[in-house]
């Protein structure tokens, strides 16, 4: 079975920060990868997927992540946080029947 | 872009009553559309998939009898969650996906359901 997992529950950084935000999975055969954050009491919004291409996969809100098929990651990351990035980002995985998330991670960006 | 909504965004409802959600596909036709409950602090738990035309396909723990999913059209999925009881409370979102999009999700903004 795939799976993916997020092993911080919480990330803090200061406002202009880097930030990266952890996720590495499991699955057997090519892996779908997707980047997804919620805001309080809100659906979830694409911020960028991976499935074939280059490792460096570009997305929404000035977000990027880097896929490692060495290393099984899939990280997002973000040159400079601002305090509006705060939110639940999860990481999901994809197979033909549906998407599998991770447990999420609080980011906390502090100004 | 994609627009899912659904309906109600909230909902309260006594124990032993029936509450239907709505979700739709605004702007493109959803071949398929997945059901999600979200409890505080925690993931989502898919519920169960829904093609167009055909039976939902529930996860394994999820009560089709008490969960029922219809999904009548290529822009409508419906969840009713019949004889609701105050641990069925929670966050309820729905997904869509059109056919040949690279498995992307559009969400909906979710249903808080409430059951006194």
């Amino acid at each position: 079975a795939q799976s993916v997992a997020q092993p911080e529950d919480q990330v803090n950084v200061a406002e202009g920060n880097p930030l990266t935000v952890k996720c590495t999975y499991s699955v057997s055969g090519n892996p779908y990868l997707f980047w997804y954050v919620q805001y309080p009491n809100r659906g979830l919004q694409f911020l960028l997927k991976y499935i074939t291409g280059d490792n460096l996969v570009k997305g929404s809100y000035g977000f990027e992540a880097e896929f490692n098929k060495s290393q099984t990651s899939f990280h997002l990351k973000k040159p400079s946080a601002l305090v509006s990035d705060s939110a639940l980002y999860f990481c999901a995985v994809r197979d033909p029947r549906a998407l599998t998330f991770g447990s999420g991670t609080r980011l906390q960006v502090q100004p | 872009g994609a627009v899912v909504s659904q309906h109600p965004s909230w909902v309260i409802c006594k124990s032993g009553t029936s509450v239907k959600i709505e979700c739709r596909s605004l702007d493109f036709q959803a071949t398929t559309m997945f059901w999600y409950r979200q409890f505080p602090k925690q993931s989502l738990m898919l519920m169960a998939t829904s093609n167009e035309g055909s039976k939902a396909t529930y996860e394994q723990g999820v009560e089709k009898d008490k969960f029922l999913i219809n999904h009548a059209s290529l822009t409508l999925s419906t969840l009713t969650v019949t004889s609701a009881h105050p641990e069925d409370s929670s966050f309820y979102i729905c997904s869509a996906e059109e056919a040949g999009g690279w498995y992307e999700q559009y969400f909906g903004p979710g249903t808080r359901l409430t059951v006194t």
